[in-house]
């Protein structure tokens, strides 16, 4: 149980254009989502927090408005990044927490993001 | 500030034995995290510690002491397979998982 998908695993973009990475629980419902960037040897780091209905909590340093997210079930969260630049290629990963308790985040695959 | 420090990189050989240490100064504490990531993939979780003590699941083991800020990671009979960065996270007094930069684990035969 407890499984997290994201879509897509990897996406080549142009310069200029926007991006939409989905990341769904399949077998549970998540109130909380959480979405993280990591660069090549680098740790993980946290872009924002949504709950399910709610606006997303956003990270310091993270532009809320490049990077849209969208919280609309309790079993899908997606991720919009808006006018990509090549700055933004990373490894997108996004994790699911079913709310009890509380710090238990489950893991998607995570989507690599490429911008030429 | 909130803190985790662990090494960037160990080596170790196969078969053999290897500690992973993680010092933190959080504002709170809530429970500490490993987890593995191999290179190109999500973390996949492999211990979690609210308690002092050694928490023991085949060859993987964890070790906290909440009195010194401090855990370890003991990896047994290592194989190649193990060649992974290994995170160490701590759940903070507000429920934030505050992460580790992480620690590479090269492993040779």
């Amino acid at each position: 149980g407890a499984v997290v998908s994201q879509h897509p695993s990897w996406v080549i973009c142009k310069s200029g254009t926007s991006v939409k990475i989905e990341c769904r629980s399949l077998d549970f419902q998540a109130t909380t989502m959480f979405w993280y960037r990591q660069f090549p040897k680098q740790s993980l780091m946290l872009m924002a927090t949504s709950n399910e209905g709610s606006k997303a909590t956003y990270e310091q340093g993270v532009e809320k408005d490049k990077f849209l997210i969208n919280h609309a079930s309790l079993t899908l969260s997606t991720l919009t990044v808006t006018s990509a630049h090549p700055e933004d290629s990373s490894f997108y990963i996004c994790s699911a927490s079913p709310g009890t308790p509380e710090y238990e985040q489950y893991f998607g695959p995570g989507t690599r993001l490429t911008v030429t | 500030g909130q803190n985790i420090d662990q090494p960037t990189e160990m080596t170790a050989t196969e078969g053999a034995i290897v500690q992973i240490n993680c010092t933190y100064q959080t504002s709170g504490f809530n429970g500490l995290f490993w987890y593995q990531q191999h290179a190109g993939e999500a973390p996949t979780f492999l211990s979690y510690n609210v308690l002092d003590g050694l928490e023991e699941k085949g060859r993987f083991s964890s070790f906290l002491s909440r009195s010194k800020g401090y855990s370890y990671l003991l990896l047994k009979e290592l194989q190649m397979k193990d060649s992974a960065s290994y995170l160490c996270a701590v759940i903070d007094s507000n429920y934030q998982l505050i992460w580790g930069a992480g620690t590479k684990l090269i492993i040779k035969p």
